[in-house]
């Protein structure tokens, strides 16, 4: 059964660097073809993908948050670990990992995210 | 891509049918799925292929199109389909891009 669990604070400051981590269980990402990604979702508004690492340790990042964003992976914990520099209040929401593969290139299984709240 | 939705929200009685509407800025063949988020949960994974049903899915949800326009439909609506419904292109990526999603209410 695979699953995806995210973990991180619940609460951060403004200009403040948020560091969020999915951890999973069911796959390796050392398998050819398996990716994990981080969607975000404002209270209230639509899903965003936010960055993709694959298991040749490939990144892709959303061209907005380039610069704000580093996604990484630690194989031997099955760790995906997603990194925000300067956090706005924007920036505010729930955090998913999800994973995808060369037989289904679908977002599935999400983890149950976890709430960020960025405020003074 | 620009994925866009509609309506924006539904409201529809138990046991009626109900077709909900993605439109992508180009084409993304059939690489397009559906997923459902009901409140407070994680998003799940309804459709994909534009029209195959994901494991455990209910034969009441069947997707179709292909290129721009897409449909999902749900047949019989049952209390626990209240949900907000999302599509969203693997196509041309990245970036992956969701639609705004659809809220289905049931009266």
């Amino acid at each position: 059964q695979v699953t995806l669990r995210e973990s991180g604070p619940a609460l951060a400051r403004p200009t403040e660097t948020l560091t969020l981590t999915c951890t999973f269980s069911g796959f390796s990402l050392t398998t050819s073809g398996m990716c994990v990604s981080w969607i975000r979702q404002p209270p209230g508004k639509a899903l965003e993908w936010l960055a993709l690492i694959n298991w040749d340790d490939d990144k892709y990042y959303k061209t907005s948050l380039k610069t704000r964003l580093t996604i990484s992976k630690d194989t031997s914990k099955n760790q995906v670990v997603l990194t925000m520099t300067n956090v706005d209040p924007l920036d505010t929401g729930t955090y998913y990992c999800t994973r995808t593969h060369d037989g289904q290139l679908a977002f599935d299984p999400w983890g149950q995210g976890t709430q960020v709240t960025v405020s003074s | 891509v620009v994925m866009t939705q509609s309506p924006a929200t539904l409201s529809v009685s138990p046991g009626e049918r109900v077709t909900l509407s993605c439109r992508a800025s180009q084409s993304v063949w059939s690489n397009l799925a559906w997923y459902q988020q009901r409140p407070g949960q994680a998003p799940r994974l309804l459709i994909y292929g534009a029209s195959t049903r994901a494991t455990g899915v209910p034969v009441r949800f069947s997707g179709s199109g292909s290129g721009t326009e897409f449909t999902l439909t749900i047949s019989s609506l049952q209390s626990a389909d209240s949900a907000v419904y999302y599509c969203q292109q693997y196509n041309h990526w990245p970036p992956y891009s969701f639609g705004q999603g659809t809220k289905l209410e049931i009266k």
